[in-house]
């Protein structure tokens, strides 16, 4: 049982480069997310997909865009990376609110 | 603004000393709360959810309550294997916010 993916696990990157974290989720759940995590500051929300083409806005949603290229995949893309984009990003599914989200372990990104 | 604090934020345990965590909220009409166990370089795993006021739940050493302000999660005789951060995150009303997290108590049981 795989759950939610990540894709990749661990990423460094320069300021100002671009990358796209994956996320893919086994378990036909409509709704997707996408998380940062940093110290001291719990889980942030940066955007979600209630469903199927539709996304919408989290809390902290400035320098990121996202794709819901289906019902499985949501994808999460840093256009022009800045330091303050370091932390752990997370993905996570569900069958729609209020039922609990599963979570993916989590993509570390450094930005140099 | 929705608030979900936690406290404390780290607890030390000796294995068998059991403990209570704390989630306090300030969000109006909640349609959920939830509870994850977070162990070090790993996303964040299902615990409890809890809907209601007067509602528990349990699984092996760990209850979790709820009241219409806050919610406990209990730890029965702690086993080393329970260290972790516990998560607790509320489900406020309305279509435009989704989950809001709790900042973790972070868990250690001494053997």
């Amino acid at each position: 049982n795989a759950g939610v993916t990540q894709t990749p696990k661990f990423q460094v990157l320069k300021t100002g480069q671009s990358m796209t974290l994956q996320c893919a989720q086994d378990m036909n759940h409509n709704s997707m997310y996408w998380y940062r995590q940093d110290p001291g500051m719990g889980l942030r929300l940066i955007y979600y997909s209630a469903s199927e083409g539709t996304t919408d806005k989290g809390e902290v949603p400035n320098g990121y865009n996202v794709s819901r290229l289906n019902k499985r995949e949501f994808s999460l893309r840093l256009e022009s990376a800045a330091p303050s984009q370091t932390s752990v990003y997370f993905c996570a599914s569900s069958g729609g609110r209020p039922e609990p989200q599963h979570f993916g372990d989590g993509t570390r990104l450094s930005i140099l | 603004e929705d608030q979900v604090t936690q406290s404390p934020e780290a607890l030390r345990l000796q294995e068998g000393e059991s403990s209570s965590l704390n989630c306090s909220y300030t969000v109006s009409g909640l349609r959920g709360l939830f509870w994850y166990r977070q162990d070090p370089g790993k996303g964040p795993e299902f615990l409890f959810t809890l809907y209601s006021a007067g509602e528990e739940k349990e699984k092996e050493r760990l209850k979790a309550t709820l009241t219409k302000k806050e919610s406990f999660l209990h730890i029965t005789a702690p086993k080393p294997e329970d260290s972790a951060t516990y998560l607790c995150a509320v489900a406020p009303p309305g279509s435009a916010r989704q989950l809001t997290f709790g900042s973790g108590t972070q868990l250690t049981v001494l053997p």
